[in-house]
C-alpha cells in the first residue's frame, strides 16, 4: 500500500513568505507527527496528533509554527514569516496508535529552503 | 533536545564486516528504536526493544539493551555496501514522543 506521502518535496521562498507543507499518512494511521532535520542532526521533534487534536505540540519552536489536522488524516504544517533558520528537512510520520509504543513510518519530507 | 547520542559519529568498513553503533541516553525509558536514513530519504524503522527486554533480533541485524548503564546498541552483521546509511537511535520515555539521537553515519565499502 502506499507509505506516508509529502507535499511538494522541494519548497524554496523568500523571507518573510507563508508556507503550508502537506502531508498523507498511512490510511487508518490514527497517529501523525512532525519533525524538523537539519543537515547531519538527528529530527527534532515539532508536534504529534492523535486523531484531530493536538495531543504534544512542545516541540514547535514559535508561535509562527502552526499545524492543523481537520479530518484525522491529512496535516498541514504552516509557517508564517519565514526565516533563514527555518530552513531544514520537514520531515511527517504516522503511526497506529502512539508512537511510543507503535513503529513511525516517515515520509520522504519536504526540504524548505528560506533565502 | 536530544536525549539519545549515538557513537560513533561515523563508521567505515569492508562488505563483510560487522558494524557496531551505541547509543547512550539520559533518562528511563519505556522502549528504545533504531532506525535508518538513506541519503535524501525518510528514515525506516529496523527495531523496536522493550524496556524489560535486553536483546532483539532481526535478520543480520542485533539489539541489545542495558537499562542499568542507559545504553543500547545496534549490530548489523555481515555488512553489504547497501546498508551505508545513517542510524539512529530513539527513545520514549512516559507518555512522550519519539526522541532522536545525532545518528551514526555507516559507510560500507564493496
Amino acid at each position: 500500500g502506499a507509505g506516508v506521502s509529502q507535499t511538494p518535496s522541494n519548497k524554496v521562498t523568500e523571507k518573510g513568505k507563508y508556507v503550508e507543507l502537506r502531508c498523507d499518512p498511512i490510511s487508518g494511521h490514527t497517529a501523525l507527527y512532525w519533525y524538523r532535520q537539519s543537515l547531519g542532526q538527528g529530527p527534532e521533534f515539532l508536534i504529534y496528533f492523535q486523531g484531530t487534536g493536538a495531543a504534544d505540540d512542545s516541540g514547535l519552536p514559535n508561535d509562527r509554527f502552526f499545524a492543523v489536522r481537520p479530518e484525522g488524516s491529512v496535516s498541514t504544517l504552516k509557517i508564517q514569516r519565514t526565516e533563514r533558520g527555518d530552513s531544514a528537512v520537514y520531515l511527517c510520520a504516522s503511526s497506529l496508535g502512539h508512537g511510543g509504543n507503535s513503529p513511525l513510518h516517515f515520509g520522504n519530507g519536504t526540504r524548505l529552503t528560506v533565502t | 533536545s536530544q536525549q539519545g547520542e549515538e557513537d560513533p559519529q561515523a563508521l567505515s568498513i569492508q562488505e563483510g564486516e560487522n558494524a557496531t553503533m551505541n547509543c547512550s541516553y539520559k533518562t528511563s525509558i519505556n522502549n528504545l528504536q533504531w532506525y535508518r536514513q538513506n541519503s535524501g530519504r525518510g528514515l525506516v524503522h529496523l527495531i523496536l526493544i522493550r524496556s524489560n527486554e535486553r536483546e532483539k533480533h532481526s535478520g543480520r541485524l542485533r539489539v541489545t539493551l542495558d537499562t542499568s548503564k542507559k545504553s543500547s546498541s545496534l549490530l548489523i552483521t555481515a555488512s553489504r555496501a547497501a546498508d551505508t546509511a545513517s542510524y539512529f537511535c530513539a527513545t520514549v520515555s512516559g507518555y512522550s514522543t519519539l526522541t532522536f539521537g545525532k545518528g551514526t553515519m555507516l559507510l560500507v565499502s564493496p
